[in-house]
């Protein structure tokens, strides 16, 4: 079955400091991937996404993100946090042809002045 | 150019009630996808319309239910509501062909009482 798992809960880093988010997936053939912030009181916003090629892909707001196909990881990472990164990250996997979407449960980061 | 419009923006129900939801979708898009994300949880998949079909549908009971107009706009629809149906409902459009971005609505909050 398909699936999305993001094991850190909360992380908290200082401003200026790098970001690493974690995602693992779940599926048997070739995943489509994205991650998306989520502000309060606000709807989802791409941030990035892999489909084939080049496994580092660059997103917006300075992220980027590795596929690791040996891993079945997408991790999401920023060299330098800043205070408006705070919000909550959640990782997706888009299946047949797109029509279906898994999302992770989230990552809650806080940016510490 | 508008964005993803959801509304009501809040809702409040009785438990055994009826409700329905509103999306019209981003100018240009022709496939609308709802999903219910309860507090602290990541998005859940309902289903997916695209020219006035469910073409793909999540792990939800026929109490869901939906249509898509021909204008591509969008009901949500939730019979014998339930205290668990409380949640988060976030449209999401996107053009068919067009790289599978997901635009998303900020979202109807629904509690249930």
């Amino acid at each position: 079955a398909q699936s999305v798992t993001q094991p850190d809960i909360h992380i908290t880093v200082s401003e200026g400091a790098s970001l690493e988010l974690r995602c693992n997936y779940s599926y048997g053939a070739t995943p489509y991937l994205f991650w998306y912030v989520q502000s309060p009181g606000q709807g989802l916003q791409l941030l990035l996404k892999y489909f084939s090629g080049d496994t580092l892909v660059q997103g917006i707001k300075g992220f980027e993100a590795e596929f690791k196909r040996s891993q079945s990881s997408f991790n999401l990472r920023k060299p330098s946090v800043h205070w408006s990164d705070a919000a909550e990250y959640f990782c997706a996997v888009g299946v047949y042809n797109f029509n279906k979407f898994y999302f992770g449960s989230g990552t809650k980061l806080n940016v510490k002045p | 150019d508008a964005g993803v419009t959801q509304s009501p923006t809040h809702l409040i129900k009785t438990r055994g009630q009826q409700v329905t939801l509103r999306c019209s979708p981003k100018s240009g898009h022709d496939t609308v996808s709802w999903y219910q994300q309860a507090l602290g949880q990541g998005p859940q998949f309902i289903f997916q319309y695209y020219e006035e079909e469910e073409r793909q549908r999540g792990n939800f009971p026929d109490r869901f239910s939906g249509h898509q107009f021909p204008n591509y706009s969008s009901e949500l629809n939730v019979n014998a509501l339930l205290l668990g149906d409380s949640a988060l409902y976030l449209c999401a459009s996107s053009l068919e062909g067009g790289g599978y971005e997901q635009y998303f609505g900020p979202g109807t909050r629904l509690t249930v009482t």
